[in-house]
């Protein structure tokens, strides 16, 4: 089983809807969890962190963190064609390093 | 110069030719990363340094040697590469913090094409 998994897609959704995006660990010690967006040809920029089991909330976006279930999850409100990109979840592996999952790629149609 | 900065931000290079890759992180960090990141695969992890000290090697071959002489320069030399190495070479810094997974910073990376 890999570290992180993340539904590739690609995730299409149309201009104003909720893009919801999953990401499954495997490490049920993992206290941190990160969300990036990575446009082509650019890094990855870090968008929201969660620590604690529930919701966080940041504009348009809202992480929901799962321990138990080992899952964590990003919605994007309101979706713009400037979310298009690749939305990677991020968990410390068990070296304590990041471990990225393959990421998945967002198109919000006009 | 804020964030992390990379040099240079494209490079093409023989197969015989030796190079090097800088990362400059300008936020105070202690840790700095080296990711490759080729078309349609995830991140991979090449290098990590905490406090100067490398404390992973993700069985990355010779051809890829890091040097960090200090917590704000990392560089990454490149001798005799494979077409295969051609990818995205991302740098990034993070702050150590024990017990809990950092945020990590990302430069914009360079774009390596190897003939």
């Amino acid at each position: 089983q890999k570290e992180v998994e993340q539904n590739s897609g690609p995730l299409s959704v149309p201009e104003g809807a909720i893009a919801s995006l999953n990401c499954t660990y495997s490490d049920r010690g993992s206290q941190s969890f990160f969300w990036y967006r990575q446009y082509s040809g650019k890094s990855p920029e870090l968008i929201m962190s969660i620590y604690s089991n529930g919701d966080k909330e940041d504009g348009r976006f809202t992480a929901q963190l799962n321990k138990a279930s080992q899952y964590v999850s990003l919605l994007i409100r309101d979706s713009q064609p400037s979310d298009s990109a690749t939305y990677l979840c991020a968990v410390p592996g068990s070296a304590r390093q990041l471990t990225f999952g393959s990421g998945t790629q967002l198109t919000v149609l006009p | 110069e804020t964030g992390v900065t990379q040099t240079p931000r494209h490079l093409v290079m023989g197969m015989t030719n030796k190079k090097s890759l800088k990362c400059e992180q300008h936020l105070g960090h202690n840790a700095m990363y080296w990711y490759k990141q080729s078309a349609k695969k995830p991140l991979e992890l090449m290098f990590v340094y905490n406090f100067k000290e490398q404390t992973e090697n993700n069985s990355v071959p010779s051809r890829f040697s890091p040097e960090c002489p200090n917590s704000s320069h990392l560089f990454l030399h490149l001798h005799t590469l494979q077409p295969e190495d051609s990818a995205l070479y991302l740098c990034a810094s993070s702050q150590v913090i024990a017990g809990v997974g950092e945020t990590q910073y990302f430069g914009p990376g360079t774009r390596l094409l190897v003939l």
